[in-house]
């Protein structure tokens, strides 16, 4: 059972174009997340989501839209790609508690624009 | 705010060579603090984990130690394999901000 399945798992396509990266856990947490990784290997958080609410919000272009229809669910809508976008973007739950938040990453969706 | 510094890679060991990969940390109240794994093609893990001043975490042959009097968690393994190749991440979270703060990650590459 994958506890944070996301698909695709590799989406090369043009610049300019519209994609999505679909999130889904079975852990039964509170909280969701989307990271984005660069060619360094340097984790950036993009979005935080509790219980389908919006929580953080970093520097992120507007193209990018996160959408949680519900609290198991956290999509990732990209509009209007630029070369800027490849990177490989992490889904990630959690549930917070007292001794830390420990974070459950999905397998990651290496995003190629050309 | 939270930050976190771990050492710049990439790191190349023979195997079953003695490993350390330092980490130090900044953080408002009283942080928990992470390793996380990432293997080639795959997703970051939970290595190990340590909540409290002088816990030990370990796994899998790993070791990391909570030391509040020096802010340092730094991870350790006694004898590296070639299986033990990834990127390695130190991360905290404190109830300041749930949202947990990475280290930059460090590679390890360990040759037969």
């Amino acid at each position: 059972d994958t506890a944070v399945s996301q698909t695709p798992k590799y989406l090369v396509t043009q610049m300019g174009n519209d994609k999505s990266i679909k999130c889904e856990q079975n852990l039964g947490h509170d909280t969701m997340y989307w990271y984005k990784q660069d060619s360094k290997k340097f984790l950036k958080i993009m979005f935080s989501y509790n219980n389908k609410e919006l929580i953080i919000n970093e520097t992120v272009p507007n193209r990018f839209s996160p959408k949680s229809p519900d609290k198991a669910h956290l999509n990732l809508h990209i509009n209007s790609l630029e070369l800027g976008d490849s990177a490989v973007y992490f889904c990630a739950s959690s549930q917070v508690t007292y001794s830390g938040n420990t974070i459950y990453f999905g397998e990651g969706s290496w995003l190629t624009v050309v | 705010g939270n930050s976190v510094t771990q050492m710049e890679g990439p790191v190349t060991l023979s195997e079953e060579a003695f490993l350390t990969i330092n980490c130090t940390y900044t953080a408002t109240g009283y942080p928990s603090l992470f390793w996380y794994v990432q293997y080639p093609g795959e997703g970051l893990q939970l290595l190990l984990k340590a909540t409290k001043a002088d816990d030990k975490g370990s796994n899998k042959g790993f070791e990391a130690t909570y030391r509040k009097e020096t802010t340092s968690f730094h991870l350790e393994k006694g004898s590296v394999q070639v299986s033990d190749s990834a990127v390695y991440f130190c991360a905290l979270s404190s109830g300041g901000s749930y949202i947990p703060t990475f280290g930059r990650g460090t590679s390890l590459i360990v040759h037969p």
